[in-house]
């Protein structure tokens, strides 16, 4: 149990164009869901806090019109990054917890987005 | 100050050989789940075990114990019997607060590699 699925697996697109990235919960309902981004060799950086029908909450830091946060269901959420520079090039991970529990979070097989 | 801390950036360990991994953490709160990832060379996140801070007992998970010490604020990672499949990246985290209370996010390490050889 407790399986999240992310897609895509792998991203490459030109800069200036944007990008969504799904994020499921396959088998429970997932209350909230979580964004991170991961550098090459660092930890795990918290973007953003999404509950299903509400706005998402971002870390200090991360510019919400830049990083589109949709959490539609208790099974999908998604992260559209806008209008994407090389910078924005990162490993971005979701994960889902079902807020019973442990609280333990789960999460996705992550998503390798490559901004030329 | 960090949350949390490993101090381990690399450990190394022989096959069949058991292995400590370090976690500190720092925390008012008297509620708090400490959890343990492991991230493998692929990215994925997988969740290895948890304790809580009112367990009286250490959590354990097949090969993996956790060696909770409350006064001391360290939550230990024990890996009994090394595989070289447990080679990745190990990520100790904290969630403050109680469960269910609406603030269930993370506070992740900066992480220790392990490699295993043969």
């Amino acid at each position: 149990g407790a399986v999240v699925s992310q897609h895509p697996s792998r991203v490459i697109c030109k800069s200036g164009t944007s990008v969504k990235i799904e994020c499921r919960s396959l088998d429970f309902q997932a209350t909230t869901m979580f964004w991170y981004r991961q550098f090459p060799k660092q930890s795990l950086m918290l973007m953003a806090t999404s509950n299903e029908g509400s706005k998402a909450t971002y870390e200090q830091g991360v510019e919400k019109d830049k990083f589109l946060i949709n959490h539609a269901s208790l099974t999908l959420s998604t992260l559209t990054v806008t209008s994407a520079h090389p910078e924005d090039s990162s490993f971005y991970i979701c994960s889902a917890n079902t807020g019973t529990g442990t609280d333990t979070q789960y999460f996705g097989p992550g998503t390798r987005l490559t901004v030329l | 100050a960090q949350k949390i801390t490993q101090t381990q950036p690399g450990m190394f360990v022989q096959e069949k050989e058991a292995v400590t991994l370090d976690c500190t953490y720092d925390t008012s709160d008297q509620s708090y789940g400490l959890f343990w990832y492991k991230q493998p060379s692929s990215g994925e996140m997988i969740f290895l075990i948890y304790q809580g801070s009112y367990d009286e007992q250490n959590a354990t998970e097949g090969r993996y114990s956790l060696n909770f010490q409350k006064a001391r604020k360290s939550a230990n990672l024990v890996i009994s019997a090394s595989q070289l499949g447990d080679s990745a990246m190990y990520f100790c985290a904290m969630r403050e607060g109680s469960l269910n209370s609406g603030y269930s996010t993370l506070t992740f390490g900066k992480g220790t590699m392990l490699l295993v050889s043969p």
